[in-house]
């Protein structure tokens, strides 16, 4: 069965460095998800992305972030100037067109900041 | 705004018992309710939705789910524990209002131990 993949598994990161998250969504899915889960919180959407362009973002996803479906199968999230509170486990996410879709979730990247 | 509950952060059943997780939810519209399950070092896998049509939806690894929307509850159950249940489990909501992107809100999750 296609899965959504996310590299890499863990980063360790100073403060104040950039970082580049990877995610491959299944092939066939037209929506793309960031999402994450700061250890001992509630899974907290970030942003969503659709046709090439940021549908939605939460309050959480600041000028720090950025996201970018540089081609067809790969699907980023940057952190700008990293910071402690960003230490969090961070899941992809795709589905495809139509109502009743589900979102599949890849295995997550564990980042650290140090 | 849609906002989920997941009532007991930590449910501990022995072998064979019945499990029970209970969520609530918030939702201005008709919901999209899922139930996801968390192994450890894994990901987000799903367990079982409820879109619309029958209230009683049933899931993988013998887990089901029953919307109630008086109560506004989509509790999971499963009639008996296998030690491989032990996970973390998260109730979540989709936000299919018109023009979203079926965004998720995700409750706290809910950490299944299962003992011999």
């Amino acid at each position: 069965e296609p899965e959504v993949t996310q590299t890499p598994s863990h980063q360790v990161t100073q403060m104040g460095q950039e970082v580049i998250l990877r995610c491959v969504p299944i092939s066939n899915h037209l929506y793309f998800y960031w999402y994450r889960q700061i250890l001992g919180q509630k899974v907290e959407f970030l942003v969503s992305f659709y046709n090439n362009e940021i549908s939605e973002k939460s309050e959480i996803f600041d000028d720090q972030f950025s996201v970018e479906r540089p081609d067809g199968s790969n699907f980023t999230l940057k952190i700008r100037s990293t910071k402690l509170e960003d230490s969090a486990m961070y899941f992809c996410a795709s589905r495809r067109e139509g109502l009743f879709q589900p979102q599949h979730f890849g295995d997550g990247t564990r980042l650290s900041i140090l | 705004a849609q906002s989920v509950t997941q009532l007991g952060s930590h449910v501990s059943v022995s072998e064979g018992a019945l499990v029970l997780l209970r969520c609530n939810y918030s939702s201005s519209v008709p919901p999209y309710l899922f139930w996801y399950v968390q192994y450890p070092n894994q990901g987000l896998q799903l367990l079982l939705k409820y879109t619309t049509g029958a209230t009683l939806v049933k899931g993988i690894n013998g887990f089901e789910a029953e919307f109630k929307k008086s109560e506004t509850s989509f509790h999971l159950t499963k009639p008996s524990a296998h030690m491989s249940d032990a996970a973390e489990y998260f109730c979540a909501v989709s936000d299919n209002s018109g023009g979203s992107n079926y965004k998720l809100t995700f409750g706290k999750g809910t950490l299944l131990t299962v003992n011999p």
